[in-house]
């Protein structure tokens, strides 16, 4: 399973653009990405995935260049309860590995008013 | 993550005895998985089943835990003879057979504390 480095933390404000970047320079060419979001005393929530180039969806967007070696989430105009941790996970899902997620201590994103 | 229901969300026992947690997985999935939380630290994989089949137990402690996911009923993950160390949040997650570009939710977790 690929391995992932993204940033211990970040700060923001309300209202700011915030862009994670997400190092995974060993993906596999059946690896996706997925993004998930961790707040205090619950379990991660499933944000985005994507495998090449751009996803969006009513949360977020992901940006992977085409060489796939990184990928990018972007948090439009966050607020105060966007303050969580985020995760960047590099996985096979061909049956193989699946659910078998390695997840590192992931980015901690703080939303300041 | 409302879809994958866990049971106890909080549940304190002492050194030695058994601590039982339950999940129960989203409505059409079938397949379950058991991560573990230490404090500031992030998810560990512990193990995946299918109904009344382990897949992967690579994460799972060689002595004194063991997990189930019967034909009926919810996946049941156990800890026997509980020590300090296994104070932690065990967090479930379910997803549906696998296809490409699958992911899985998780439950809201149990939170066990080790007295």
């Amino acid at each position: 399973l690929a391995k992932t480095t993204q940033p211990i933390s970040m700060d923001s404000y309300e209202g700011q653009e915030v862009n994670i970047t997400c190092s995974h320079n060993n993906i596999a060419t059946n690896d996706y990405i997925t993004w998930y979001q961790q707040f205090p005393s619950q379990g991660p929530r499933f944000i985005i995935q994507g495998y090449k180039t751009k996803v969006t969806n009513e949360v977020a967007s992901l940006f992977i260049p085409a060489d796939r070696k990184s990928s990018t989430l972007s948090l439009p105009r966050v607020s105060l309860s966007d303050t969580a941790v985020y995760y960047c996970l590099v996985a096979r899902w061909d049956g193989g590995s699946q659910g078998n997620l390695i997840f590192g201590k992931g980015t901690k994103l703080s939303v300041k008013p | 993550n409302a879809g994958v229901m866990q049971n106890p969300r909080h549940l304190v026992r002492r050194r030695g005895q058994e601590a039982r947690l339950r999940c129960s997985p989203m409505k059409g999935h079938s397949h379950v998985y058991w991560y573990r939380q230490l404090p500031e630290e992030g998810l560990k994989f512990m193990v995946y089943l299918q109904k009344e089949n382990i897949i992967d137990e690579s994460g799972m402690p060689k002595e004194r835990f063991s997990a189930e996911f019967p034909k009926e009923g919810p996946s049941i993950l156990r800890i026997q003879q509980v020590v300090r160390g296994d104070s932690a949040a065990y967090f479930c997650a379910s997803s549906p057979p696998r296809i490409s570009g699958n992911t899985i939710y998780f439950g809201e977790g149990s939170w066990l504390t080790v007295v």
